[in-house]
């Protein structure tokens, strides 16, 4: 069966700092992968997602990026980190483009800014 | 613009009785239809889907309905117990980006015993 393992569960980072989250997806070959972002009282906002290693693409400008090593690895970043930064970030998998393909998420990194 | 929403910050049910939750879209080119349950620290959990060329779709105690006409649609979950208590996301995505959902702001259900 599929799995998706993200780390750390939560992180507390100064203004500034930069900022790597992992996320990997077992079980699976050539998975779409998405990182998503739940700010206090809002809904889930797509940040990126890639459906192949190398292959980003970006939903929102903003002060991140993020990468896809390997095929089964997709990695959140940022070389500075801004108050605005702090959320709650889910990675997610799904299967190559089907229509109404559910994504399946991880446990989520709980990211504070001080 | 929000194209998916969910208007009911939260929603308070007996457990036993039937909990609705409902979600309004604006994008006529959605096609697909999806309902998460998350749970606190956790991620969304996949729950049921519907197309849009179907107005119900059941799944033991959960039935999702679709209105195209009103860009509506509902979570039915009967009977409610207290681990449903949860945030409920609608999710909807369209044609041509497949791989983009669209979520609503979520409803949190509590089911009391």
């Amino acid at each position: 069966s599929q799995t998706i393992h993200q780390w750390p569960a939560t992180l507390v980072q100064p203004v500034g700092s930069p900022l790597s989250l992992e996320c990997t997806v077992e079980g699976t070959s050539n998975p779409n992968l998405y990182w998503y972002r739940q700010a206090a009282g809002r809904g889930l906002q797509l940040l990126f997602y890639s459906v192949g290693i190398g292959q980003i693409s970006s939903e929102v400008p903003q002060n991140l990026s993020a990468s896809r090593p390997q095929d089964r690895q997709f990695i959140l970043s940022s070389k500075k980190l801004l108050l605005s930064d702090s959320g709650f970030y889910l990675c997610a998998w799904s299967v190559q483009p089907v229509a109404g393909q559910p994504q399946h998420f991880g446990d989520g990194t709980r990211l504070s800014i001080l | 613009d929000q194209q998916v929403k969910q208007n009911s910050p939260s929603l308070s049910v007996q457990e036993g009785r039937i909990s609705i939750l409902n979600c309004d879209y604006t994008n006529s080119m959605f096609d697909y239809f999806l309902w998460y349950k998350k749970y606190p620290a956790e991620g969304p959990t996949f729950l049921i889907s519907i197309s849009s060329i179907k107005d119900k779709n059941e799944d033991g105690r959960f039935t999702v309905f679709l209105n195209k006409s009103a860009k509506h649609l509902s979570l039915h979950i009967v009977p409610s117990q207290p681990g449903d208590s949860a945030v409920y996301f609608c999710a909807a995505s369209g044609r041509g980006s497949n791989y983009k959902l669209t979520f609503g702001k979520g409803t949190l259900l509590t089911v009391n015993p």
